[in-house]
């Protein structure tokens, strides 16, 4: 069965500064792998995803993440963090014969301080 | 584009009653819909699969006599959470999968249920 594994609960990045939220996932074939963002009383929001191809992918708000075979790992990615960016992010990977069942990561918890 | 609904945002019932959130794509077809609950401050945990027209398929441990789920058309999935417990309390989210966009699920801002 798949896994997903955010090693980071919380993290607190300045504004402007970098930011880099960790996953790892476990599965038997090729993943599909997806990043979310759950804010305060939205829904879950996708960032990027990653079926095939490029192992960068580049995804909305500027976030882009690296799929690493040899690590098991879809890292997310931000140069330069915005206050708006304090959420709850989640990785997933996708399973099933239509690889659209979703398990997801315990998630990554983004503070901004000012 | 790719928009889902929730219905109602919230609700509170009493112990015993039963309870239907509305999960709807307002603007594509969802040959797959998907219902998930989320209890405070953890990830999202897969209760049910469901696919239009056809039986849904839960997760094991979900109880299908009382999470019953109806996919009665491709923009409209149905949770009814059957004499419902305090211990069902949480926060429910449905997604949907459109048809012709591979694999991608577009999720609904949830439903806050409270039994008292």
């Amino acid at each position: 069965a798949q896994s997903v594994t955010q090693p980071d609960i919380h993290i607190t990045v300045s504004e402007g500064a970098s930011l880099e939220l960790r996953c790892n996932y476990s599965y038997g074939a090729t993943p599909y792998l997806f990043w979310y963002v759950q804010s305060p009383g939205q829904g879950l929001q996708l960032l990027l995803k990653y079926f095939s191809g490029d192992t960068l992918v580049q995804g909305i708000k500027g976030f882009e993440a690296e799929f690493k075979r040899s690590q098991s790992s879809f890292n997310l990615r931000k140069p330069s963090v915005h206050w708006s960016d304090a959420a709850e992010y989640f990785c997933a990977v996708g399973a099933g014969a239509a690889g659209n069942k979703l398990t997801f990561g315990g998630g990554t918890r983004v503070l901004v301080k000012p | 584009g790719a928009v889902v609904s929730q219905h109602p945002s919230r609700v509170i019932c009493k112990s015993g009653t039963s309870v239907k959130i509305e999960c709807r794509s307002l603007d594509f077809q969802a040959t797959t819909m998907f219902w998930y609950r989320q209890f405070p401050k953890q990830s999202l945990m897969l209760m049910a699969t469901s696919n239009e027209g056809s039986k849904a398929t839960y997760e094991q441990g979900v109880e299908k006599d009382k999470f019953l789920i109806n996919h009665a058309s491709l923009t409209l999935s149905t949770l009814t959470v059957t004499s419902a417990h305090p211990e069902d309390s949480s926060f429910y989210i449905c997604s949907a999968n459109p048809r012709l966009a591979g694999y991608t699920q577009y999720f609904g801002p949830g439903t806050r249920l409270t039994v008292l």
